[in-house]
């Protein structure tokens, strides 16, 4: 069973400052990591993922995530925000095997919010 | 390439009616996901598809929701009859063996009313 915890479901930040979303996970076999970005009235868009490897994954947009088993987290950051950010983001796991080719159990979900 | 295809975008009917939502994958993907969205939650898996074959449907509640996979390419999703409790956005995604990473499509709305 697997299930996916996002600390804070609105998150408020300055244009230009650092944008740190939380996301703590539950898993009984090796995860896979991903976290997407939604914009109204749009689909799931992926950001990044992590599979196997290293644990500093970086994805698009300039978002970064750090996968810490210890902690079992996979918080996503960005150094310096801007607007265009602002958007609901999930974090999602999934099992590895099968290559990763099963459900994603998904967060409820983070909004941004982007203060000029 | 062009991406995950949905229609409709959006669908009003009344309770009791039925309604059925298309899904076009991204071209040589085999695997295909109906997600269903709750205002303000995330995606919840409903059937995943393996070629033609739904390989997992234990969340699909099959007194009202029937899917169909034919030739392993395009998927259709219908309620029947729906009832006010469905209105949410339904996702579909697709995604390729060996790689895991799921591409969604821009969703279908539907509001039961």
């Amino acid at each position: 069973a697997q299930s996916v915890t996002q600390l804070g479901s609105h998150v408020s930040v300055s244009e230009g400052a650092l944008v740190l979303l939380r996301c703590n996970y539950s898993s009984s076999v090796p995860p896979y990591l991903f976290w997407y970005v939604q914009y109204p009235n749009q689909g799931l868009q992926l950001l990044l993922k992590y599979t196997t490897g290293a644990t500093l994954v970086k994805g698009i947009n300039g978002f970064e995530a750090e996968f810490k088993k210890s902690e079992t987290s996979f918080h996503l950051t960005k150094p310096s925000a801007h607007m265009s950010d602002a958007a609901e983001y999930f974090c999602a796991v999934s099992g590895s095997s099968n290559f990763g080719n099963e459900k994603l159990t998904f967060g409820t979900g983070t909004r941004l919010t982007i203060i000029p | 390439e062009a991406g995950v295809v949905q229609s409709p975008r959006y669908k009003i009917i009344e309770k009791k009616q039925p309604v059925a939502f298309w899904c076009n994958p991204i071209s040589g993907h085999n695997t295909l996901y109906w997600y269903l969205q709750n205002l303000g939650q995330g995606p919840e898996l409903l059937i995943r598809y393996e070629n033609e074959e739904a390989v997992d449907d234990s969340q699909l509640p099959k007194d009202r929701f029937s899917a169909e996979r034919l030739k392993g390419v395009d998927s259709t999703l219908k309620i029947q009859p729906a009832e006010l409790g469905d209105s949410a956005v339904y996702l579909c995604a697709s995604s390729l063996s060996m790689t895991g990473t799921q591409y969604f499509g821009p969703g279908t709305r539907l509001l039961v009313l």
